[in-house]
């Protein structure tokens, strides 16, 4: 299985904030990876797939790059509304396989 | 619009086995390219793919899960059926249904990116 090693596990920001989130493949996926972002009680949402490319609808104030066995989730200007975890994925090859997450809280 | 929809028992008891339903609209998985597939994730805790099953029929199972799980779809219902036998304690979790597959404006494409979810249904193992 390609393990999907995330960093940090927990960043505190500010509104207004940017915040970089990393995710490490342990083999190389190319651009096989998608970002998702769930809030507290909810099901996830896919943010960016194809590491770089934005879902329809998500604001543009959220961007990803990287390649290969490393890649980041960068979020501009932090919006209160922005405040939940965010997971990668890996969706190269067989089992697909999730980070294990970053809380973003309020500093 | 898409939506997903999970549905089955809330609560299951130790060595029972668990059935949940994902009922889907605005797709067809007689679509090229498309599937859905179950994701689950205990309390607190992060996202683990369990099954997926594509519009040929293709069936994929997580490896540590195999054993247990079986998957299946049923085309004119709109319906996916995940099983999990011998269900235990640390099987408590919230469990998502997800299209698989990306679309254009013309056709849709085999890539195993999930969206969307659906809202999720906890299952709690009694012991």
């Amino acid at each position: 299985d390609i393990q999907m090693t995330q960093s940090p596990s927990s960043v505190s920001a500010s509104i207004g904030d940017r915040v970089t989130i990393t995710c490490r493949a342990s083999q190389n996926i190319y651009t096989w990876l998608a970002w998702y972002q769930q809030k507290p009680g909810k099901a996830p949402k896919l943010l960016i797939y194809a590491a770089s490319t934005l879902q329809s609808g998500v604001p543009a104030r959220f961007s990803g790059s990287g390649s290969g066995t490393y890649f980041t989730l960068t979020i501009s200007s932090l919006q209160p509304e922005d405040f939940a975890t965010y997971y990668c994925q890996q969706a190269h090859s067989f089992p697909p396989t999730f980070g294990g997450g970053t809380k973003v809280e309020i500093k | 619009q898409i939506t997903l929809k999970e549905s089955g028992p809330t609560v299951v008891k130790s060595t029972q086995t668990l059935t949940l339903t994902c009922t889907f609209s605005g797709f067809s998985l007689n679509t090229s390219g498309l599937g859905v597939g179950w994701i689950r994730q205990p309390p607190g805790k992060a996202l683990e793919w369990l099954a997926l099953i594509y519009w040929d029929g293709d069936k994929r199972y997580s490896p540590s899960l195999r054993t247990r799980l079986t998957i299946s779809k049923d085309t004119s219902k709109n319906q996916v059926v995940l099983s999990m036998t011998n269900m235990g304690p640390l099987d408590t979790a919230t469990f998502y249904c997800a299209r698989v597959g990306h679309c254009t404006e013309t056709d849709c494409f085999q890539v195993n990116w999930f969206d969307p979810w659906g809202q999720g249904t906890l299952v709690t193992v009694s012991s």
